[in-house]
């Protein structure tokens, strides 16, 4: 079935970078954008980027840029996020989400989500 | 980008109607046809339940529908059921090319 698969929790120290894979299988990988969005606890939803399926095209949201880096891999189907600089305020549960069709910005596919705690 | 406005809180009995608004700007809500919503148990990833104001993805019960008037969207859920007890996000496509959403609606079932 269609899915996507994330990686496991993280725990990093303040000033550290984080990396959350999201892997995709029963679909064409190729054929979708990707989506990531944040929730911090008890709040609510936060877009954070959207990437092309060839990886050359980006967005990111305006609070993270140039903090945040995505990627694309083809040959595995995956999509990584790279957080830097993190502080308290990134402890998170992040998702990959699927773009609903040729970049509608709605999201039909989610992960389950990664637990991101930022603690010293 | 600042978040959409939604009320912090709904509720309803089993049966009734009830009807969460979204309010954004002419940079967002108001400028584009692009407004989804998203419900989310507690634990769970979001599921998408509306899009384009007012379309739902196949599978989505017709209870559910979605509408707008200006810069404020709004999400009615019909027949309310007991499963319906979540928090609703609605989204929006905005002028800078990127999503933004809306605070949550905790959504009682009483």
């Amino acid at each position: 079935q269609v899915q996507l698969v994330q990686s496991g929790a993280e725990v990093k120290k303040p000033g550290a970078s984080v990396k959350v894979s999201c892997k995709a299988s029963g679909y064409t990988f190729s054929n979708f954008y990707i989506h990531w969005v944040r929730q911090a606890p008890g709040q609510g939803l936060e877009w954070m980027g959207i990437i092309n399926p060839s990886g050359d095209r980006t967005r990111y949201a305006q609070k993270l840029q140039g903090r945040f880096t995505m990627t694309w891999d083809t040959s595995t189907s995956t999509v990584d996020m790279e957080l830097s600089s993190l502080i308290s305020e990134d402890t998170a549960v992040y998702y990959c989400a699927r773009d609903y069709g040729s970049v509608t910005y709605y999201m039909d596919v989610w992960g389950k989500g990664t637990t991101v705690t930022v603690s010293s | 980008q600042s978040a959409l406005t939604q009320p912090a809180s709904v509720s309803g009995s089993p049966g009734q109607s009830i009807t969460i608004s979204c309010t954004g700007t002419s940079n967002d809500v108001g400028g584009y046809h692009y407004v989804s919503w998203y419900q989310q148990h507690p634990g769970k990833a979001p599921k998408l339940m509306i899009f384009d104001v007012n379309n739902r993805p196949s599978g989505v019960s017709n209870r559910f529908s979605g509408s707008k008037s200006g810069n404020t969207a709004s999400l009615t859920i019909s027949g309310l059921q007991a499963e319906d007890e979540a928090d609703y996000y609605c989204g929006s496509y905005t002028r800078s090319n990127t999503l933004v959403f809306g605070g949550g609606t905790k959504l009682t079932v009483l």
